[in-house]
């Protein structure tokens, strides 16, 4: 059965300073790879997602995720962060079908 | 504006009552869902409807129901059989190519049941 796992709960990282948001899926066929993010007491908002092609994903708000097969991982980066990227993130894998299957999401936490 | 909506946003009941969340996407996608949210457990999907009046369970469907009547409407019941209602809940819709297709999300609605 396919499953997503966020290593990290949390991450603190000072503001400018680049970040990666770890994330691991296992499944035995091919999959979609997605990154949400979730701002305090709202809903959840697409990033970038993974179907075919480019292993390097570009998203919004300057974020990117790199697909890699061999180490079923899809983690997410940024180079240089603000304070308005303070949120939790989710990684999200589907396997062709309508679900989605989220990790434990992480919470990023920049600091002035 | 396209979208999903979700009301109330906070919601208060007293344990042994039954309640609906509403939740109405303007969207004309197929298929739509409810999630639960808890803090450290991520999503969990409760239940979802790929088309009008038909739906499956989720994950953790035990003490919840849906309908699924309109195209554009999910309501989800909590009912007084579900344990530990309190939790933030989540609708989502998304349209039907089997190609990655993304999810789109409410703003939630936060139940508080004492």
């Amino acid at each position: 059965a396919q499953s997503v796992t966020q290593l990290d709960s949390q991450v603190p990282v000072f503001e400018e300073a680049p970040v990666e948001l770890r994330c691991n899926y296992s499944s035995s066929v091919s999959v979609y790879l997605f990154w949400y993010v979730q701002y305090p007491n709202q809903g959840l908002q697409l990033l970038l997602k993974y179907l075919s092609g480019s292993t390097l994903v570009k998203g919004i708000n300057g974020f990117e995720a790199e697909f890699n097969k061999s180490q079923t991982s899809f983690h997410l980066r940024k180079p240089s962060v603000h304070i308005s990227d303070t949120a939790e993130y989710f990684c999200a894998v589907s396997e062709h079908t309508d679900k989605l299957i989220f990790g434990t999401g992480t919470r990023l936490q920049v600091f002035p | 504006d396209g979208g999903i909506t979700q009301s109330p946003k906070y919601l208060f009941r007293k344990e042994g009552q039954n309640v609906t969340l509403s939740c109405e996407q303007n969207l004309n996608h197929d298929a739509m869902y409810w999630y639960r949210q808890d803090p450290g457990q991520g999503l969990r999907l409760i239940y979802y409807s790929q088309i009008v009046n038909d739906f499956q369970k989720g994950d953790i469907a035990e003490g919840y129901s849906v309908s699924r009547e309109k195209k554009e409407s999910f309501p989800l019941t909590v009912t007084s059989a579900q344990k530990n209602p309190t939790a933030f809940y989540l609708c989502a819709s998304s349209i039907r190519t089997g190609q990655g297709d993304e999810q789109y999300f409410g703003p939630g609605t936060r139940l508080t049941v004492t």
